[in-house]
């Protein structure tokens, strides 16, 4: 099983910022099997980033995500109030499907 | 609009069952591969169970293999989880999600559309 660990847990960062999200897999993971979403409070989780790099439907362009083989970054160049929430990575290069354990951006 | 709607949560006692059903509207069901996904209380994302266009291919987190059924009726366009022995580990939000694409594990076999998602508390 390919273990996704996201770092850090939690990062403090005011409006305005930007937002380097870290995810790092156990073994390479083809850039095509590595997504991103989006989880607000009591909310349903939302796609942002499939394939590595690609932004889904109505995603802004301050998202972006890059890497490949075992390190992947999601980047939010400024972050608006609507973007504090948890972040999660998932691949599915190898069964089973396995998301990372979440990077909460929150208000400094 | 894509719309994926969950229902038949509930608290359950150990060892009982409970079906899970997900209405899908503004998309072409039998198109597309469709999951389950859960989420316990304040804890992370965790992959629960995928099912082939046609329901001929199934596929389950060891942690539920042998204890939960995935299922889904085209004609219907509804989703379904029967969820048998159940344990406390179980409790949590599951979520319909919907993939990308319709093949299991090809590039598009992403999760585009969740759901609300529907609480199971397996409890005493």
């Amino acid at each position: 099983e390919i273990v996704l660990t996201q770092s850090p847990g939690t990062l403090s960062l005011s409006p305005g910022e930007r937002a380097t999200l870290s995810c790092r897999a156990s073994q390479s993971v083809s850039s095509s099997y590595l997504h991103w979403y989006q989880q607000k409070p009591g909310q349903a989780p939302r796609l942002l980033i499939y394939g590595a790099s690609s932004r889904a439907t109505g995603i802004p362009d301050r998202f972006s995500g890059s890497g490949s083989g075992t390190d992947f970054t999601l980047t939010i160049s400024r972050l608006e109030p609507e973007d504090f929430a948890v972040y999660y990575c998932q691949q599915y290069d190898s069964s089973p499907r396995t998301f990372g354990g979440g990077t909460k951006v929150e208000i400094k | 609009e894509v719309q994926v709607v969950e229902s038949g949560g509930g608290l359950v006692q150990p060892g009982g069952s409970l079906r899970l059903s997900c209405a899908a509207s503004g998309f072409t069901f039998s198109s597309y591969v469709m999951s389950w996904v859960r989420q316990a209380p304040g804890k992370g994302l965790e992959w629960v169970s995928t099912i082939s266009t046609a329901g001929g291919s199934t596929y389950y987190a060891d942690s539920v293999r042998g204890r939960f059924t995935i299922s889904r009726d085209n004609s219907e366009n509804t989703l379904y989880l029967q969820m048998n022995s159940l344990r406390a580990e179980d409790s949590a939000v599951y979520y319909c999600a919907k993939s990308g694409g319709g093949i299991v594990g090809a590039v598009l076999d992403f999760f585009d559309y969740w759901g609300q998602g529907s609480l199971v508390t397996v409890s005493s």
